[in-house]
């Protein structure tokens, strides 16, 4: 069985902070992958990354970047200089090789403060 | 650009009532799925569907039916309503190899059961 714990349900901080969520991800898995999404208050669900297991490397897009540990089974979340447009629920998921049932976290409340 | 549609929006239903969610995607994907979201549970797979004709249950089946009749369209009825069936409905759809690219959401059906 898959399962995403997002330990922080909510955290609270000062714009231009910089910010990390977790994700632990457990997988019996050797190929699989992992997401991330976005949830701003408006309720939608906004595709964010992508990661196969096979790819280590830590990604960065503009203020967001993504450290994936495979020996943790982590696939933590940084936001650089943290803007009230990133107020939103972020959820991460884990996907097994074939994608079909892919498992979600309970999502992490952010709220930037001005 | 429609992506994935969902009606209704909104929707209040009294307990033993009966109604379906629509859902239309028009990226040609073979993957579709139906998601419910509940505070501090993330979103929990009801059903999916890799291809017209083909569904199978997700974690939280029961209550719910669904049917596959074309690629485009993956309806989710709720055949006697009840009020542990309030909750945030998203339909979702991929293609990709394996089906494991990005899950797109539709803009999810808020149902209340009173």
């Amino acid at each position: 069985a898959q399962k995403v714990t997002q330990a922080q349900t909510e955290i609270s901080v000062v714009e231009k902070e910089d910010v990390t969520l977790d994700c632990v991800y457990e997988t019996r898995d050797t190929t699989y992958y992992l997401f991330w999404y976005k949830q701003p208050p408006s309720g939608e669900l906004v595709f964010l990354i992508r990661r196969n297991s096979f790819d280590e490397q830590n990604e960065i897009s503009g203020r967001y970047s993504w450290n994936f540990q495979k020996s943790t089974s982590s696939f933590n979340f940084t936001i650089t200089a943290s803007q009230v447009v990133d107020s939103a629920v972020y959820f991460c998921a884990l996907g097994p090789n074939a994608g079909n049932m892919l498992t979600f976290g309970g999502g992490t409340r952010l709220m930037v403060k001005p | 650009n429609a992506g994935v549609t969902q009606t209704p929006k909104f929707q209040v239903l009294k307990t033993g009532q009966s109604m379906t969610l629509q859902c239309a995607q028009d990226m040609n994907h073979e993957y579709m799925s139906w998601y419910r979201q509940d505070p501090g549970m993330g979103l929990r797979l009801i059903h999916y569907s890799v291809g017209a004709g083909i569904t199978d249950q997700g974690e939280v089946p029961n209550g719910y039916n669904v049917s596959r009749s074309t690629t485009e369209d993956f309806p989710l009825r709720l055949l006697s309503a009840a009020p542990s069936q309030t909750s945030v409905y998203f339909c979702a759809s991929k293609g990709g190899l394996l089906n494991t690219g990005e899950l797109f959401f539709g803009e999810g059906s808020r149902l209340t059961v009173l």
